[in-house]
């Protein structure tokens, strides 16, 4: 989507390693989502940002951190990558927080 | 536990015909109501919503409405058509404007809409 972009799109990682995922927005908004997509679940809250440094855990938090030490990028880290955490991860960005969302086009990540 | 639930995992309509999707929400602290839509390999892309103040919004051939009493809402699509075809998500907020928890979507499991021609 204009103003918002994940990457990488697609990865296949090892169960173990670490991996980090970036979200970057051109917008200047002030809130970033990290979401989680599975079947039978919808979309899942990971972690969300209010602020620059500004964190804080959503309903699927464990196993996951989060960092934005500037407006434009938020990042979503697995520090020890599981088989559970294969899911498709959007990113979205909001200015108001209440008229809906911009998602990014996902990145899918793979664990083996 | 799940406090927006879309029940019907799919939903077959004709091309023309009205679509009608479902949405409860056990959470009375929500205020806000969105749809989105999602394609294949494509991020959600906001469609319409409606605020706890009103019980029906319009936009072209979408319509929200809600019920509070119920806790329910409903997305009609009048007339349906082919590329309406995509995965339908239902979503809630609560909170107050410009707080730390402001604008936290939950979201329902999706319904996947097919349109036939």
């Amino acid at each position: 989507d204009a103003g918002i972009t994940q990457s990488p799109r697609h990865k296949v990682t090892e169960t173990g390693t670490p991996v980090t995922l970036r979200c970057h927005q051109t917008e200047n908004h002030r809130y970033m989502y990290w979401y989680r997509q599975d079947p039978g679940h919808g979309l899942r809250l990971i972690h969300y940002s209010y602020g620059v440094k500004d964190t804080d855990k959503g309903e699927v938090s464990d196993g996951y951190s989060v960092s934005r030490s500037k407006t434009e990028d938020f990042l979503l880290t697995l520090e020890s990558a599981t088989s559970s955490q294969t899911s498709v991860y959007f990113c979205a960005i909001s200015e108001t927080g209440r008229h809906g969302y911009t998602f990014g086009s996902g990145t899918r990540l793979t664990v083996v | 536990d799940q406090q927006v639930k879309q029940n019907s995992p799919s939903l077959s309509v004709q091309e023309g015909r009205i679509s009608i999707l479902n949405c409860d929400y056990t959470n009375s602290m929500f205020d806000y109501f969105l749809w989105y839509k999602k394609y294949p390999a494509e991020g959600p892309t906001f469609l319409i919503s409606i605020s706890s103040i009103k019980d029906k919004n319009e936009d072209g051939r979408f319509t929200v409405f809600l019920n509070k009493s119920a806790k329910h809402l409903s997305l009609h699509i009048v007339p349906s058509q082919p590329g309406d075809s995509a995965v339908y998500f239902c979503a809630a907020s609560s909170g107050n404007a410009g707080g730390t928890s402001y604008g936290k979507l939950t979201f329902g499991q999706g319904t996947i809409l097919t349109v036939h021609p």
